[in-house]
């Protein structure tokens, strides 16, 4: 069966320490991967994603993640964290055959120490 | 540009009563149409998805059904609402394979 897991539910880090959230994922072939932001009580916003070629993406606001298909996996990565980071990530793979199918993972609850 | 309406932003219903929830995608012909429940500690809960109109993609069994009426507009219905209905409700679309989904900004769901 197609999962996502985001095995850290919670995350503290004190500002300007560096953050790596992780992400794996079990599918049949390797699928699109994203990571999405949510602030308290909003949608979705995207961070940054992954279709092919290079295996290190670069996103928004100083985030990239790494695709290692050898582990399955698709870490976010960030050097410096900023206090207005603290949100809730989560990590989505989309399937590339034509059921469109989307899911995600449980979500990584990013705490920021000032 | 393409836009996604979801409404309403919060909902407080008794058990027992029905419910729909609407969502509309402007901007944009035939998008995939995605229902999900965020319930606290939980993560996205996919629930219904849509690649067309009356095409729709049950992921779990529940209280709950989708319905696609028109190519822009994915409803999310139930018939009696149980307490364990209660969360966060988000539509997002989607634009074809390789492409990322973009979600409304959800309906609060609290079921007393």
């Amino acid at each position: 069966a197609q999962s996502v897991t985001q095995p850290d539910i919670h995350i503290t880090v004190s500002e300007g320490a560096s953050l790596e959230l992780r992400c794996n994922y079990s599918y049949g072939a390797t699928p699109y991967l994203f990571w999405y932001v949510q602030s308290p009580g909003q949608g979705l916003q995207l961070l940054l994603k992954y279709f092919s070629g290079d295996t290190l993406v670069q996103g928004i606001k100083g985030f990239e993640a790494e695709f290692k298909r050898s582990q399955s996996s698709f870490n976010l990565r960030k050097p410096s964290v900023h206090w207005s980071d603290a949100a809730e990530y989560f990590c989505a793979v989309a399937s590339r055959d034509s059921s469109y199918k989307l899911i995600f993972g449980s979500g990584t609850r990013l705490l920021v120490r000032p | 540009s393409q836009t996604i309406h979801q409404w309403p932003a919060t909902l407080v219903q008794p058990v027992g009563s029905p419910l729909s929830l609407e969502c509309t995608v402007e901007g944009t012909s035939n998008p995939n149409l995605y229902w999900y429940r965020q319930a606290a500690g939980r993560g996205l809960q996919l629930l219904f998805y849509s690649v067309g109109i009356g095409q729709i993609s049950s992921e779990v069994p529940q209280n709950l059904s989708a319905s696609r009426p028109q190519d822009r507009q994915f409803i999310l219905s139930s018939k009696k609402l149980l307490l364990s209905d209660s969360g966060f409700y988000l539509c997002a679309w989607k634009q074809g394979l390789g492409t990322e989904a973009f979600f409304g900004q959800g309906t609060r769901l609290t079921v007393v």
